[in-house]
This record gives C-alpha cells, structure tokens and sequence, in this order.
C-alpha cells in the first residue's frame, strides 16, 4: 500500500525559502523506474508541476520556476525535500507530492499541505 | 511550457454523458501517449482516472475513457453520475522533459 504525506511550514514570509518534505510508504526510491513529483495547486486555481526525481537521482523541473527549486531525495529515510527560494505571495497554496506510476502518470497522490506566504 | 487548455466547465443530466477537451502542442499532447486526467473534488487531493491516453487504473469505473487526436486529448464521463461532478484536470508528458497541466474543467451534474 503506497501512502505519501506531505509536511512543512504552514506560514512563510516574503523572500524566505520553503522547505517541504515528503514522507513515504510502500515503495523504496532505490528501485529502478521509481519517482516521486511535487505538484502545486494556488487557492481556487488549477494544479501546477513543479518537480520530480528519480530513482538514479534524475532530476526534472518546471522551466518556469527552475531557478528556485532544488529537489533532493534521502532513500534511507523514504523522503522527498522540495526547496523553493525567494517565497512570494503568489506562490500561496497547497503543495502536494505524488508517486509516479505507469504511463508517467502521477498515481497516488498525499493530502497536500497548505503553504501561506505573508508578512 | 505553456499549460495545455481545456473547457473551463462542461455539464450534463445524470445518465448522459460529457465530454472534456485537452488541447497542447506537439511538443506534449502530439508528441506523447503520455496523458493522464486526474478527477479532484473540493478539498481532495487529485485522484488518477486515466493514463495513456486510454487506460483507467483498477477500480475505476469504465464509464470513465479517454482518448486523443492528434494535438488534443479528450476525457469522456458516460452514465454521469451525482459523484462525477468535480473538476477534472488533464496532464502530458512534454518535450523538455517534464509534465505540464491544463487549465481544468468543471464538471456539473445537473
């Protein structure tokens, strides 16, 4: 059974980095074909793909927010950290981590946690 | 990368059936069998319905298909159901290597 939550600051501010972690179940990222993305989802407003790694340490980003993210796996400890500088109030919303699956198809997805940026 | 377009909602009675549009480029929808429709209630995380254009993960109803022509994809709900309504979102593998969503689709039973 394949679980994945999410995790971090719930409040931000203006300029600072983010740090959220996703823990998870049911699978090894040591496991070839094996990844794990971050998706975004702004308040009332339509999903977003921001990052995703590999098994081998492969790492794909959004073209437009490249600059920001940094995505780092710890095998031993079934994690996912998603970095993203320089925070703004647009970047407000639920941040969601997902397991990639057949057809490179995001197939189970964790709660989301909610990330507020305000001074 | 731009986010690849779809309806900004689309409805039906319950019974009928509704079809959602996913248009991108051929740098994604064109050049990759790589499309997924993700259906997402309020408050909910996304749920996987399609992959591949045309497959649907075990324990999702095949009143749920999908299919794609040539730069545009399609997501067809038949038999609409009270618990269909939600917003739907499609998503394609992509030139730069990576994934892009659409714009989504809200989908209302009336």
């Amino acid at each position: 059974q394949i679980t994945l939550k999410e995790s971090g600051p719930t409040l931000v501010k203006p300029t600072e980095t983010l740090r959220v972690t996703c823990t998870f179940s049911g699978f090894s990222l040591s496991t070839s074909g094996v990844g794990v993305g971050w998706i975004r989802q702004p308040p009332g407003k339509a999903l977003e793909w921001l990052a995703l790694i590999y098994w081998d340490d492969d790492k794909r980003y959004s073209p437009s927010l490249k600059s920001r993210l940094i995505i780092t796996k710890d095998t031993s400890k079934n994690q996912v950290v998603l970095t993203m500088t320089n925070m703004d109030p647009v970047d407000t919303g639920t941040y969601y981590c997902a397991h990639l699956g057949g057809g490179l198809s995001l197939d189970y997805w964790g709660q989301g946690t909610l990330v507020t940026v305000s001074s | 990368q731009s986010a690849l377009t779809q309806p900004p909602s689309a409805s039906g009675s319950p019974g009928q059936s509704v079809t959602i549009s996913c248009t991108g480029t051929s740098g994604d929808v064109g050049a990759y069998n790589y499309v997924s429709w993700y259906q997402q209630h309020p408050g909910k995380a996304p749920k996987l319905m399609i992959y591949e254009v045309t497959k649907r993960p075990s324990g999702v109803p095949d009143r749920f298909s999908g299919s794609k022509s040539g730069n545009t994809a399609s997501l067809t709900v038949s038999g609409l159901q009270a618990e269909d309504e939600a917003d739907y979102y499609c998503s394609s593998y992509a030139d730069s290597k990576n994934w892009v969503f659409g714009t989504g689709t809200k989908v209302t039973v009336l």
